[in-house]
């Protein structure tokens, strides 16, 4: 069974500033990927980045980042330089190689004030 | 354009009613899956399917069916047996997963369900 746990049901920042949202899993598979969803009040779905646990770098898109603790099974989201824009909810998510199954973890709201 | 198509976009079922919630996608994904999120909460796996003809149940799956009679279109059935289904639904598709290969899912713009 794979799990994907998201402790911080919501966050709120001052725009400008920086967020880090906080994800752990857990998997008994070696190979896999995680993934960052963004959801604003449209429900539309957004990949925001992604990371192979094969791969030691951490990835990088524009002003998200990620901290990828692979032995400790953690996958955190950094914003910085946060914008009105990024007001939505954040999903944590984890796909096995091989079993396509893919699970999302509980989200956390985060709210952006100006 | 490429992308996934879920409709309708609302839909109304009186109880004891089975519906069902169409889902299509033009990206060639080879796995589809269909998610419920209620108010507030976050995304859980109804049925997941890899490959035409072939589905497996994830996390809530009693009350619902589904069907993968080609690779492009994954229906979802609420039947009558699902005691609370009004709720916010979710299909995605996505490649297989492996090396260097782009296997996010891909989401639909949702249908939301109601029981009246």
């Amino acid at each position: 069974a794979q799990t994907v746990t998201q402790s911080q049901p919501e966050m709120s920042v001052q725009e400008a500033e920086t967020v880090t949202l906080s994800c752990t899993y857990d998997t008994s598979e070696s190979n896999y990927y995680l993934f960052w969803y963004k959801q604003p009040p449209s429900r539309q779905m957004i990949l925001v980045i992604r990371q192979e646990a094969y791969k030691q770098q951490n990835a990088t898109e524009n002003r998200f980042s990620v901290n990828f603790q692979k032995a400790a099974k953690s996958f955190s989201l950094k914003i910085s330089d946060s914008q009105l824009g990024d007001t939505a909810m954040y999903f944590c998510a984890l796909k096995s190689f091989g079993n396509e199954k893919l699970t999302f973890g509980t989200g956390t709201r985060l709210t952006i004030i100006p | 354009d490429g992308g996934i198509t879920q409709s309708p976009k609302y839909l109304f079922r009186k109880e004891g009613q089975n519906v069902t919630l169409s889902c299509e996608q033009n990206l060639n994904h080879d796995a589809m899956y269909w998610y419920r999120q209620d108010p507030g909460q976050g995304l859980r796996l109804i049925y997941y399917s890899q490959i035409v003809n072939d589905f497996q149940k994830g996390d809530i799956a009693e009350g619902y069916s589904v069907s993968r009679e080609k690779k492009e279109s994954f229906p979802l059935t609420v039947t009558s047996a699902q005691k609370n289904p009004t709720a916010f639904y979710l299909c995605a598709s996505s490649n297989f997963t492996g090396y260097d290969m782009n296997t996010e899912a891909f989401f639909g713009q949702g249908t939301r369900l109601t029981v009246v």
